[in-house]
């Protein structure tokens, strides 16, 4: 069973970075983008920025372009998102996120992680 | 940046309905489109992938169409587990979602 397992809850201040990561079981990495996909409270999704692990090249929401950093060790089959310079805004449910590079769709998010809630708070 | 506009944002609605959530683009995406089913609490779950293919386990009362700027998902008649929100999200030009639309028990 495909499964991407990400890492628990995180309390950060404002200012700080936060870095969570996100487990591949089942499949390689290699055969998908990884995506991260943020949720603020009662709000709707949010594209952060994708990684292609095969070719270690990366895409960001320029929103969030100097703050967030994707990254993945392929030899653990693990994808990690870094967002510094933190703020309340920034509070959240991250999701990682997998698409295949060929197959279905054309970045269709098939294999969802479980969530990893980020508070940003004094 | 392409925009994509959602509508309704809120839809009551009750077991047995036709269903009709529309999904708006700045600009073409050709079937570049996607739609996802979300719970409280849940992550989202993938339910239609370039605009009008039913994804795997996905019940066939589900059903999207469009291409260009103009796509719909269509749910034949609505069982209980289908309150949910809904976003599409585009795969053209960077990626991005739509708004999302709560459909809710009337």
């Amino acid at each position: 069973q495909v499964q991407l397992v990400q890492s628990g809850a995180e309390v950060r201040k404002p200012g700080s970075s936060v870095k969570v990561s996100c487990k591949a079981s089942g499949a390689s990495i290699n055969g998908y983008t990884v995506n991260w996909v943020r949720q603020a409270p009662g709000q709707g999704l949010e594209w952060m920025g994708r990684i292609i692990p095969i070719e270690d090249t990366t895409k960001y929401a320029q929103k969030l372009q100097g703050r967030v950093t994707i990254t993945a060790d392929k030899s653990t089959n693990t994808a990690y998102m870094e967002l510094s310079s933190l703020r309340s805004a920034d509070t959240a449910v991250y999701y990682c996120a997998r698409a295949p590079i060929v197959g279905i769709g054309h970045d269709a998010f098939d294999i969802w992680g479980q969530g990893t809630v980020v508070s940003v708070s004094s | 940046d392409i925009q994509m506009t959602q509508s309704p944002s809120s839809l009551p609605a009750s077991v047995g309905d036709r269903v009709t959530i529309t999904c708006r683009a700045s600009q073409s995406l050709g079937n570049y489109l996607n739609w996802y089913q979300q719970k409280p609490g849940k992550a989202p779950q993938l339910l239609i992938y370039d605009a009008s293919s039913l994804y795997s386990g996905v019940p066939s009362r589900f059903s999207g169409s469009g291409s260009g700027t103009d796509f719909t998902l269509t749910i034949s008649s609505l069982q209980p587990e289908d309150f949910a929100t809904y976003y599409c999200q585009q795969s053209s030009n960077d990626l991005a979602f739509g708004g999302g639309t709560k459909v809710e028990i009337k």
